[in-house]
């Protein structure tokens, strides 16, 4: 079984929709990450979450909320869905402390807003 | 702040050739430097770290890369390119040393092999 999952792996809706993309992780993470993906922009950061209280926002958070709802899921919203959040979106997490620095990333969930 | 350039958004070479994917980055602080690898339809993969020590880091599938302070640079090598080494390749810097451990992507090198 994957060590971190995204639900749903790819997904259609219209702009002013509300939608929201989740994350599992078994792997026991204290933090976890929001990506996105754009061609030749790599990956940015949306919002990052060092424990189940501590919500901090990326470089690009605008139009987007996060929930994280236990140590293991941390979910991504999309409050009213517009085409310029069409993109492929990863959930991320890693450990704490020295030597635990490694992001493991999930398989992505591919967004399509018209 | 952080911030990576990756020089060559594709890179084109011949089955059993030199791979040379360049990598740069700007740290205020002492940086943690990482190669991700991203096959068509799937997540991103770490295929080696620098964190402190050794300064040539040895990866998964042959790779390798050295950090050059001098240089700020991380170039990723790997000397026989081979068919399934098609991917494309980020990297990736770390403000590890505070109390974040955020990662900031180059914006990706599309590594295509021919015959």
């Amino acid at each position: 079984d994957a060590d971190v999952t995204q639900t749903p792996r790819n997904r259609i809706t219209k702009t002013g929709k509300r939608i929201m993309l989740e994350c599992s992780q078994t792997k026991g993470h204290d933090r976890m990450y929001w990506y996105r993906q754009d061609p030749g922009l790599g990956l940015r950061l949306i919002y990052y979450s060092f424990d189940v209280k501590d919500i901090n926002k990326g470089e690009i958070s605008d139009g987007y909320s996060v929930s994280r709802q236990a140590q293991a899921k941390f979910s991504l919203s999309l409050e009213s869905a517009i085409p310029n959040q069409t993109a492929l979106y990863f959930c991320a997490t890693s450990d704490r402390g020295a030597g635990q620095e490694t992001q493991y990333f999930g398989p992505g969930t591919r967004l399509l807003v018209l | 702040a952080q911030s990576v350039t990756q020089l060559g958004s594709h890179v084109s070479v011949s089955e059993g050739a030199l791979v040379l994917l360049r990598c740069n980055y700007s740290s205020s602080v002492p940086p943690y430097l990482f190669w991700y690898v991203q096959y068509p339809n799937q997540g991103l993969q770490l295929l080696l770290k620098y964190t402190t020590g050794a300064t040539l880091v040895k990866g998964i599938n042959g790779f390798e890369a050295e950090f050059k302070k001098s240089e700020t640079s991380f170039h990723l090598t790997k000397p026989s390119a081979h068919m399934s080494d098609a991917a494309e390749y980020f990297c990736a810097v770390s403000d590890e040393t505070g109390t974040a451990s955020k990662l900031t992507f180059g914006t990706g090198t599309r590594l295509q092999v021919t015959l």
